[in-house]
């Protein structure tokens, strides 16, 4: 059975702090590694890191993805409060269109 | 821009009643998705379509079911609510890939 697990669970930083969530994951026939960003609806896409795009950055946010050692983090720089949300990871593998994903990351940033 | 709807935001129904939630993508993608997110438990997926009239049982189907009688639409149905299906319903679209792109959620209240 594919799982995947985030750390923390919660985090509260400052405005400005740099922050990095973990994501480790055991999938059969590994394809895809996904990000979203929940705030109060639904979740928003933010990166997809195949075996063939192992880092990927827009603005503050950057991500990258070790498959040998089955995980992924999330960096973001020079946090805003608009930056609060839940952050999820997902994967995917080969043999079926299903994403599996972590329980999220709840990401608290203060003024 | 995908745009994925979803018939209700909010929804409160009685135990024993049968629900519909229906939802409705745009851009002509093959796979839809029924998700439900509880606290504590993340997004669950509960049936997944790749094609009309095709489905899929996702982890948790029990007490659900779906059709898919047109490409764009994706219904949920609980045949016969309960109070344990009480949750936010998500619903996803994606290409032939794997980014899903979510509509904006149905909480569901079953008293």
């Amino acid at each position: 059975e594919d799982k995947v697990v985030q750390s923390p669970l919660s985090l509260v930083v400052h405005e400005g702090d740099t922050v990095t969530l973990n994501c480790s994951y055991e999938v059969t026939n590994f394809r895809s590694l996904l990000w979203y960003k929940q705030e109060k609806k639904a979740p928003t896409f933010l990166f997809m890191l195949t075996s063939s795009g192992i880092e990927k950055k827009s603005g503050r946010l950057s991500s990258i993805l070790d498959k040998k050692e089955l995980f992924s983090i999330l960096n973001i720089t020079a946090t805003q409060t608009g930056d609060s949300a839940v952050y999820l990871c997902a994967v995917s593998s080969v043999s079926n269109y299903k994403l599996t994903f972590g329980k999220g990351t709840l990401l608290t940033v203060n003024p | 821009d995908v745009k994925v709807t979803q018939s209700s935001r909010y929804l409160v129904k009685r135990t024993g009643e049968k629900v519909f939630l229906e939802c409705v993508q745009d851009m002509d993608h093959e796979n839809m998705f029924w998700y439900r997110q509880d606290p504590g438990l993340g997004l669950r997926l509960i049936y997944f379509s790749y094609d009309v009239k095709m489905k899929e049982k996702g982890d948790i189907p029990e007490g659900y079911s779906v059709s898919r009688e047109k490409k764009e639409r994706f219904s949920l149905i609980l045949e016969s609510a309960s109070t344990n299906q009480t949750s936010m319903y998500l619903c996803a679209s994606s290409p032939a890939g794997d980014t899903q792109y979510f509509g904006p959620g149905t909480r569901l209240t079953v008293l």
